[in-house]
């Protein structure tokens, strides 16, 4: 099956830094990538959906200053969290959608941030 | 009302018992209906998809759809120690998934 990669799978941070989670489709073109974030417990809440070469369009409440979301290539999507605090640790995960395939999203291991 | 309902549970059952995990939902636009695996601290893993009222089996695992009732269920048999993990539920419409809170399963040796 398709596979989608994240890097890093973990990440800590300070506050006030910026962190950027890079997410690769590995043996398929994407289309489209899809940012989530996960909270202990907590279902997956979509952050914002990228097409290739387009500007991501952000869900309601999400901050699109604060989580730069960049996808310039088929292949790759990165999600930057700019100046990140403690209220930002969580498990981001993205999804792929490939090419010929519109109907199935292939979801990555996921990034777990913890900002101190 | 959130769109989709699921017991968080968590759900423990004997190896090899009959597993039932179920979700409710609100909005008749959805088209599609899926379930995921997920393990502790990885992606989820998509399992089952079906777009119709019905029942899709494959292997040990059936999907069921009931949309005059908006309610789907995912039955596991001869459940095995290695399907302990928390199953998603989710539906999609356009472009979008919604996900179940997801059923936190345990299957006791």
């Amino acid at each position: 099956g398709a596979v989608v990669s994240q890097h890093p799978s973990w990440v800590i941070c300070k506050s006030g830094t910026s962190v950027k989670i890079e997410c690769r489709s590995l043996d398929f073109q994407a289309t489209t990538m899809f940012w989530y974030r996960q909270f202990p417990k907590q279902s997956l809440m979509l952050m914002a959906t990228s097409n290739e070469g387009s500007k991501a369009t952000y869900e309601q409440g999400v901050e699109k200053d604060k989580f730069l979301i960049n996808h310039a290539s088929l292949t790759l999507s990165t999600l930057t969290v700019t100046s990140a605090h403690p209220e930002d640790s969580s498990f981001y995960i993205c999804s792929a959608r490939g090419i010929g395939d519109p109907d199935t999203q292939y979801f990555g291991p996921g990034t777990r941030l913890t900002v101190l | 009302q959130k769109e989709v309902e699921q017991d968080p549970g968590p759900l423990s059952v004997p190896e090899g018992a009959i597993v039932s995990l179920n979700c409710t939902y609100s909005n008749s636009a959805f088209q599609y209906f899926m379930w995921y695996r997920q393990y502790s601290r990885k992606g989820p893993e998509l399992l089952m998809y079906t777009y119709s009222s019905g029942n899709k089996e494959d292997g040990r695992f059936t999907a069921q759809v009931d949309k005059s009732s908006k309610y789907i269920s995912l039955f596991i048999r001869d459940s095995q120690p290695s399907d302990s993990a928390t199953y998603l539920c989710a539906m999609r419409r356009d472009d979008k998934i919604i996900f179940g809170k997801g059923t936190r399963l345990h299957i006791l040796p």
